[in-house]
């Protein structure tokens, strides 16, 4: 069936370094691919997508890629800040039950530490 | 143009009542989703309605819960008789369709059972 598996659960990361989360997903025919971040009591709030018809995409200090051939795509935090500790919940969009079904990863809980 | 709203944020009954939780969406959004969310978990979806038809319920507990989004008026998430395990943060979200377009996040009701 459909899935979305999201790595790592937690991850940690000092002030001005770099975060990754990487999603894998199951549906060749997926095509669009948003990443939603969630703060404590907060709702999830969409930071980038991509679209299948493109490679790489960004905004700022994050970004995200996709490589459809091996079903992946990933978020990419540079100069990460305090302010960027949330939980990350990535998203492919799948053809299920009849219509187009977004599908969530389980979420990545990143911390920054000064 | 408002976002998406939900009310009551918080919403406490004791166990055996009835919640009622209410989601207004986008405007220009036809398609409504609910999720719920458990402490420390990700975002589990319910239920899909469009204007008075719901188009995917996989989600939703086969008794106790049920959801309308009438012609006139917000959708409605219905739970009778709550239990202590339906304790969580529901989440509605919004878009315009549901091919490779945005889903957009209310702020979301907690609700708690007494």
């Amino acid at each position: 069936g459909e899935n979305v598996e999201q790595h790592p659960s937690t991850l940690s990361v000092q002030e001005g370094d770099s975060a990754v989360i990487k999603c894998t997903y199951s549906d060749s025919a997926s095509n669009y691919f948003p990443w939603y971040k969630q703060e404590l009591g907060k709702r999830p709030q969409l930071i980038i997508d991509i679209r299948s018809n493109v490679g790489e995409k960004k905004d700022q200090r994050i970004a995200v890629t996709l490589n459809k051939t091996a079903k992946h795509f990933s978020l990419h935090i540079t100069e990460t800040q305090p302010e960027d500790s949330a939980v990350y919940f990535c998203a492919a969009i799948m053809f299920s039950g009849g219509y187009n079904k977004l599908i969530f990863g389980a979420g990545t809980r990143l911390a920054v530490h000064p | 143009n408002a976002g998406v709203m939900q009310n009551p944020r918080h919403l406490v009954r004791r166990r055996g009542q009835e919640a009622r939780l209410r989601c207004s969406p986008m405007k220009g959004h036809s398609h409504v989703y609910w999720y719920r969310q458990l402490p420390e978990e990700g975002l589990k979806f319910m239920v899909y309605l469009q204007k008075e038809n719901i188009i995917d319920e996989s989600g939703m507990p086969k008794e106790r819960f049920s959801a309308e989004f009438p012609k006139e008026g917000p959708s409605i998430l219905r739970i009778q008789q709550v239990v202590r395990g339906d304790s969580a943060a529901y989440f509605c979200a919004s878009s315009q369709r549901t091919d490779t377009d945005t889903q957009y996040f209310g702020p979301g009701t907690r609700l708690t059972v007494l």
